[in-house]
């Protein structure tokens, strides 16, 4: 049983195209990211939700909306996509966003490439 | 801002050798401090996490330290193997359960 699951596992696609990325994780947790690892593997993080309320908003373009019908997804949706945005794309969950000794690590979904031509 | 930094950026060692991975964070009011394996063209895997009260975890070959007060961390690799290749990434827990990566160090063990 995947843990943290995305889809799809690659992506390619044209520049100005609009793509969604989905995440889903069945292990009840409260919370769920979205990070970005660029060409040099930086990873970075985008968005986090807690029981489907924004609570991080990193600097990302308006042209990323991140969408939570439920606890238990997270999907994140470009508009216009752009060469830059060719990344890998990683979603995570953890319990609870609240620091402390059980409620914070977070587990990672496979990762999505997306590369756009 | 959280600023994580690990040294060195790449490393090529023989298999058996004990080597050690570096990690300095900017802030030192964290919740934990994690180490991530990724392989190539693949996800990451949490090999250790360390809370912000502990100053040690262990795991197989692994071990890792945290002195938080000096912004440090390292990771010991005992006896390493050709499977151990792979990158290692330094993660700093925050607020908000923010996490912030590091730069990671590009391990190759050689047979």
């Amino acid at each position: 049983d995947t843990a943290v699951s995305q889809t799809p596992k690659y992506l390619v696609t044209q520049m100005g195209n609009d793509k969604s990325i989905k995440c889903e994780q069945n292990l009840g947790h409260d919370t769920m990211y979205w990070y970005k690892q660029d060409s040099k593997k930086f990873l970075k993080i985008m968005f986090s939700y807690n029981n489907k309320e924004l609570i991080i908003n990193e600097t990302v373009p308006n042209r990323f909306s991140p969408k939570s019908p439920d606890k238990a997804h997270l999907n994140l949706h470009i508009n216009s996509l752009e060469l830059g945005d060719s990344a890998v794309y990683f979603c995570a969950s953890s319990q609870d966003v609240r620091g402390g000794a059980s409620y914070n690590e977070q587990f990672f979904g496979p990762g999505t490439r997306l590369t756009v031509l | 801002k959280q600023e994580v930094t690990q040294i060195p950026a790449a490393l090529s060692v023989p298999e058996g050798e004990n080597l050690v991975l570096n990690c300095s964070f900017t802030d030192s009011a964290i919740y934990n401090l994690q180490w991530f394996r990724q392989d190539p063209g693949k996800g990451l895997t949490s090999l250790l996490l360390i809370q912000s009260s502990q100053r040690e975890q262990t795991s197989g070959r692994l071990n890792a330290s945290l002195d938080k007060s000096s912004g440090r961390s390292t990771l010991y690799i005992a006896a390493s193997q050709p499977g151990d290749s792979a990158t290692y990434l330094c993660v700093a827990t925050g607020g908000g359960n923010k996490l912030t990566f590091g730069t990671g160090t590009q391990l190759k063990v050689e047979l």
